[in-house]
C-alpha cells in the first residue's frame, strides 16, 4: 500500500453544482479525517470517522457538506450547491488506532475551484 | 478550543544554514506533530512529539509541554527543505489535531 489516495486531484465546477470527493485510507487505518486548506492557511478540521462511525463534525461543516464512510473503508465528502467560498484544497488523512499516540498521514488532496 | 501559533511566518536561508521554528499552543496537549508541506502541496509527517526530544537526520524537535511550546530545528539546510512547516496540536478532550498557520521556509543555493 502506497499511502492515502484521494480522487480526483483537481475539480473545477460551476457555482450551484454538487461535487463528491473520494478518499482511500491506508489499509488497516481505522481513523479517517477530512481537513480543508485555503491559500496561506493551515489545514482546518472538518470531520473524522472511527471505522464507519462519524465521531465529530466541525461547525465549519455546513448542512451542504456531508461525509460518509460505508463499511469503514473509503470515505466520500459531498458538497451540495457549491459556493465560491468552498474553493479550497480538501485533504484526507488516516491513522491507525487513536490520534493520541500515532502519526497522521495525509493524501495529496483534491483542489476544488468553484467558478 | 486550543490555539496554535507559529513563528516566524517566513524564513529565508542560504543553503547550509541552521534554523529554529517555534510552535506555541494555548492548552495542555497530549499530541503534537510537525509536518512539512512541499511545493506540490503534499503534507509529510516529520515528528510525533507530545513531549521530549527526537531527531531524524538533519531535523530534530523538542516539545516542552509544561511551557506549551515546541521547536523544530533544521541543520545544514538544503533547497529541498523549502516549503511550509506546520505544527499541529491535540488536547486531551479531543482526537483531532489543530494546525498552526505555518512557517514558510525558502532555502536558496
Amino acid at each position: 500500500d502506497t499511502g492515502v489516495s484521494q480522487n480526483p486531484r483537481h475539480k473545477i465546477t460551476k457555482r450551484g453544482q454538487n461535487v463528491t470527493f473520494r478518499c482511500d485510507p491506508i489499509s488497516e487505518h481505522n481513523r479517517l479525517y477530512w481537513y480543508r486548506q485555503t491559500l496561506g492557511q493551515g489545514p482546518e478540521f472538518l470531520t473524522y470517522f472511527q471505522n464507519e462511525a462519524q465521531l465529530e463534525k466541525s461547525r465549519l461543516l455546513s448542512d451542504r457538506f456531508s461525509a460518509e464512510r460505508p463499511k469503514g473503508s473509503f470515505s466520500t465528502l459531498e458538497i451540495q450547491r457549491t459556493e465560491q467560498g468552498d474553493s479550497a484544497m480538501y485533504l484526507c488523512a488516516s491513522i491507525v488506532g487513536t490520534a493520541v499516540n500515532e502519526k497522521l498521514f495525509f493524501g495529496s488532496g483534491t483542489q476544488l475551484s468553484v467558478l | 478550543g486550543i490555539q496554535v501559533e507559529q513563528s516566524p511566518p517566513d524564513l529565508i536561508l542560504q543553503e547550509g544554514a541552521n534554523s529554529t521554528l517555534r510552535c506555541n499552543f494555548s492548552d495542555s496537549v497530549n499530541n503534537l506533530q510537525w509536518f512539512h508541506q512541499n511545493p506540490w502541496g503534499q503534507l509529510i509527517n516529520l515528528f510525533y512529539i507530545p513531549s521530549g526530544t527526537k531527531q531524524n537526520g538533519r531535523l530534530s524537535a523538542t516539545t516542552v509541554a509544561t511551557e506549551r511550546y515546541s521547536l523544530l530545528y533544521i541543520s545544514s539546510s538544503q533547497t529541498t527543505d523549502s516549503g511550509v512547516y506546520f505544527c499541529a496540536a491535540g488536547s486531551y478532550n479531543t482526537d483531532k489535531l489543530i494546525f498552526g498557520t505555518g512557517t514558510r521556509l525558502q532555502v536558496f543555493p
